[in-house]
């Protein structure tokens, strides 16, 4: 079975830019949960979406933005890129919101120059 | 507070020695602590969890302890190969919030010499 895949791998920003990153979650999995991880650092939770419902958000701010499709797969979106935002961006899935096993992706790493 | 410590941030052992990484978390309704391994470029991995009603779990050479009173859990690696060299991190999911929150710790270094 396939795993959380996630798109691009890589990609590369200017400051003040927008960014679009993509997931798809393992099949069957409802829950899909974004996190940040700075190089050197534990990854830090953005969002968990279930059912196409934003179930939680974490200390981060409103220039991160994320949605769950029909079909499970979920965007984040980060505007007025700082260099900060410089990070593993994380996808994982999950078969319900509140327990169960979080499978994470690969990873997209954003670099913002 | 949400807080997840771990210790130490870096571990060399020689192959065949056990490992142990140790976390304390801060929120007592924490019910929901796995351990991943990343390896570079690749994200985190799942290697074994443990829930709150359970003291210890084992799955062949990687065993999780917990003791909630303490607010203590702890990854056992036994006869370690080269393989097991990576970043492990373990993680807590928050209570009372309505949806799952995993609060990491910073993770710990493994290097395992042939």
């Amino acid at each position: 079975d396939a795993g959380v895949t996630q798109s691009p791998t890589h990609l590369i920003k200017t400051r003040g830019q927008q960014v679009t990153l993509r997931c798809s979650p393992i099949s069957g999995h409802k829950s899909v949960s974004w996190y940040q991880q700075v190089l050197g650092q534990g990854p830090q939770f953005i969002f968990q979406y279930y059912e196409k419902e934003e179930r939680g958000r974490g200390n981060f701010p409103d220039r991160f933005s994320a949605r769950q499709f029909p079909n499970y797969s979920s965007e984040l979106n980060v505007n007025a890129l700082l260099l900060g935002d410089s990070a593993l961006y994380l996808c994982a899935s999950s078969i319900r919101d509140r327990e169960g096993t979080q499978y994470f992706g690969p990873g997209t790493r954003l670099t913002v120059l | 507070g949400e807080n997840v410590e771990q210790h130490p941030s870096t571990l060399s052992v020689q192959e065949g020695d056990s490992a142990v990484i140790k976390c304390t978390y801060s929120d007592s309704a924490s019910n929901y602590f796995p351990w991943y391994k990343q390896e570079l470029g690749k994200g985190p991995q799942l290697i074994i969890d443990i829930r709150s009603n359970v003291g210890e779990k084992k799955d062949q050479r990687i065993a999780v302890t917990l003791n909630k009173t303490a607010k203590h859990f702890s990854l056992h690696i036994t006869e370690t190969q080269p393989e097991d060299s990576a970043v492990y991190f373990c993680a807590a999911s928050m209570g009372n919030t309505g949806f799952q929150k995993l609060v990491f710790g910073t993770g710990t270094r493994l290097l395992v010499s042939p």
